[in-house]
């Protein structure tokens, strides 16, 4: 039962245009979502986050816009650039309860062409 | 001012061993969690643990898996008699009190398990 789903486990994008990542949810008590980025044989590494009273947070390149009604959320990165190839996890978790879990989607890998 | 903390980072078993796995979180950081991420998959939650306690263990397998967070020292994620299934990335996280932390965990660079 996947709670976090993305459905693309891949992407391709040219340099220098958008890319877009989408990720679904399951569990309308989410209240709290973020994105992470992951080398191969690091672990991964923070990007940005929103809580559900927003739905667009801006942090340089990168934008997580949300859609509540349709449980989704995307991660936009414009421009795209080559050091952004990773493995980008959705991830989603309720910071009302007693402690902090959190489910992590299954990951889209990214590839920006140069 | 160093991060997370796992080593080793890759480690060798035969089947019937036993692997221990060990992350020291960042200072100041009192919650830690255990994720494994199996080939082709992403991060599956296993266990978070505060100093000395287990908080939330449901994604532990019930048998042959266990994990500590010591008062003092690493916490360590222990695998009993190790299968080939067991092969895969495992990585700790930690984060600081968690109203200041807003859930963002911060991984180290992860363990990888080969069972031969």
């Amino acid at each position: 039962d996947q709670q976090v789903k993305q459905n693309s486990p891949s992407l391709s994008v040219q340099e220098g245009r958008i890319s877009i990542l989408n990720c679904d949810y399951t569990n309308s008590m989410f209240d709290y979502f973020l994105w992470y980025k992951k080398y191969p044989a690091e672990g991964p590494t923070f990007l940005i986050s929103i809580s559900s009273i927003k739905d667009k947070n801006e942090d340089g390149r990168f934008t997580v816009f949300l859609n509540k009604s349709a449980k989704h959320l995307s991660l936009h990165i414009v421009p795209s650039q080559p050091g952004d190839s990773a493995v980008y996890f959705c991830a989603a978790s309720l910071l009302k309860t007693s402690y902090d879990k959190v489910i992590f989607g299954p990951g889209t890998s990214l590839s920006v062409i140069p | 001012n160093a991060g997370v903390m796992q080593n080793p980072r890759h480690l060798v078993r035969r089947r019937g061993q036993e692997a221990r796995l060990r992350c020291s979180p960042m200072k100041g950081h009192s919650h830690v969690y255990w994720y494994r991420q199996l080939p082709e998959e992403g991060l599956k939650f296993m266990v978070y643990l505060q100093k000395e306690n287990i908080i939330d263990e449901s994604g532990m397998p019930k048998e042959r898996f266990s994990a500590e967070f010591p008062k003092e020292g690493p916490s360590i994620l222990r695998i009993q008699q190790v299968v080939r299934g067991d092969s895969a990335a495992y990585f700790c996280a930690s984060s600081p009190w968690r109203e200041l932390a807003k859930n963002i965990q911060y991984f180290g660079a992860g363990t990888r398990l080969s069972v031969l």
